[in-house]
């Protein structure tokens, strides 16, 4: 079975701080993780994965995650964010093979100038 | 490519009628899901099919709704009769595999009156 936690409901910041989108999983073998954003009044889209090698992976726009199997994590971080990343953010976890991955509830981020 | 393709984008309807929902995958992807997207319930998968195969429909709410494809450049998610809280945004993603990243379409938005 595999299940993924996002804590935070919605995480409110300001313009040009750093952010961090809390996401736990559980799987009782090895993973993948994903990030999506969805940004208003559209579908969700890839912000990076993690399927094997580096546990730190980034996107094109300054996120990072790490995977932690210790802690059975995959936070999502940005060392300093823009009005524009204001969405949607979820966290998913497929236990590999033919599992199809599990979405968390999502975390909301909210940006303020 | 152009994407996933949804249709309608907007659907208001009044309880009790029938409601369709079209998608139109990319093409050569494999998998095709359904999800549903509420306030209340978050991201719900509804069911997801594998070479126009229905695999997992566990998340399909109640027998009102039914999912088909036909081919793999179609499918629909039927509502009959549709009820108020069926009032959701509806979303088609597609894939090449069970793993790989799931690429959205834009949402069918429902309100069902």
């Amino acid at each position: 079975a595999q299940s993924v936690t996002q804590l935070d409901s919605q995480v409110p910041v300001f313009e040009e701080a750093p952010v961090e989108l809390r996401c736990n999983y559980s799987s009782s073998v090895s993973v993948y993780l994903f990030w999506y954003v969805q940004y208003p009044n559209q579908g969700l889209q890839l912000l990076l994965k993690y399927l094997s090698g580096s546990t730190l992976v980034e996107s094109i726009n300054g996120f990072e995650a790490e995977f932690n199997k210790s802690q059975t994590s995959f936070h999502l971080r940005k060392p300093s964010v823009h009005i524009s990343d204001t969405a949607e953010y979820f966290c998913a976890v497929s236990a590999g093979g033919s599992y199809i991955p599990t979405f968390g509830r999502g975390t909301s981020l909210i940006v303020h100038p | 490519d152009a994407g996933v393709i949804q249709s309608p984008r907007h659907e208001v309807t009044e309880m009790g009628q029938e409601v369709t929902l079209r998608c139109k995958p990319i093409s050569g992807h494999d998998y095709l899901f359904w999800y549903r997207q509420t306030m209340m319930r978050g991201l719900e998968l509804l069911i997801y099919f594998n070479n126009n195969v229905p695999i997992d429909d566990s998340g399909m709410p109640e027998d009102r709704f039914s999912a088909k494809m036909p081919n793999a450049s179609f499918s629909t998610l039927k509502i009959q009769p549709s009820e108020p809280r069926d009032s959701a945004v509806y979303f088609c993603a597609s894939s090449r595999g069970p793993n790989n990243e799931q690429f959205f379409g834009p949402g069918t938005r429902l309100t069902v009156l």
